[in-house]
């Protein structure tokens, strides 16, 4: 199946900091990535829609300043959390759509913690 | 308003029986619908899915039923085994837009 490659798996940063998350696709272009926020004994949230070539959706409520999306290649998504602070601790994960697929392949996800 | 639901949050089973996990949704403009299996900080993982022309799919000892007039699923694991124990997400979807994903129903297979 195809693989998704997410790193880091877990970043431990001070308030303040900006953090940057990557999600690759490895063995299959990804012309949509999805990216999505857990807290502890929730459901996954989707943050926004990472699109290749042109500017990211963002889900209502995400701030777009703050969590910054760029889809520069057909393989390479990433996520900077800028200016982090204990708020936006929390897990992070990326998906991507093989196209005419409807499955999604997942990341392994991302740990975040913000002193 | 949320679309797709789990509404039981945890299910405990036996080893050897069976589980069967239930989601409901509201838009009846979802095509095909999925289940993914979690565990603890990881990513989740495709189990199986099933589109909306059809009411029953089935992958070794995983099914899925569709239930499109009362718009429900739900995913029947026989027999359950301690590998199983999981968090588990149905997701509803439409064209080839973005996923719609339930809370979560977290399974325990007890030995």
């Amino acid at each position: 199946g195809a693989v998704v490659s997410q790193h880091p798996s877990r970043v431990i940063c001070k308030s303040g900091t900006s953090v940057k998350i990557e999600c690759r696709s490895l063995d299959f272009q990804a012309t949509t990535m999805f990216w999505y926020r857990q807290f502890p004994k929730q459901s996954l949230m989707l943050m926004a829609t990472s699109n290749e070539g042109s500017k990211a959706t963002y889900e209502q409520g995400v701030e777009k300043d703050k969590f910054l999306i760029n889809h520069a290649s057909l393989t390479l998504s990433t996520l900077t959390v800028t200016s982090a602070h204990p708020e936006d601790s929390s897990f992070y994960i990326c998906s991507a759509r093989v196209l005419g697929s409807e499955k999604l392949f997942f990341g392994s996800g991302t740990q975040l913690s913000v002193l | 308003d949320q679309q797709v639901k789990q509404n039981s949050p945890s299910l405990s089973v036996q080893e050897g029986r069976i589980s069967i996990l239930n989601c409901d949704y509201t838009n009846s403009m979802f095509d095909y619908f999925l289940w993914y299996k979690k565990y603890p900080a990881e990513g989740p993982t495709f189990l199986i899915s099933i589109s909306s022309i059809k009411d029953k799919n089935e992958d070794g000892r995983f099914t899925v039923f569709l239930n499109k007039s009362a718009k429900h699923l739900s995913l029947h694991i026989v027999p359950s085994q301690p590998g199983d124990s999981a968090v588990y997400f149905c997701a509803a979807s439409y064209g080839a837009g973005k996923s719609t994903f339930g809370d979560g129903t977290t399974l325990t297979v007890k030995p």
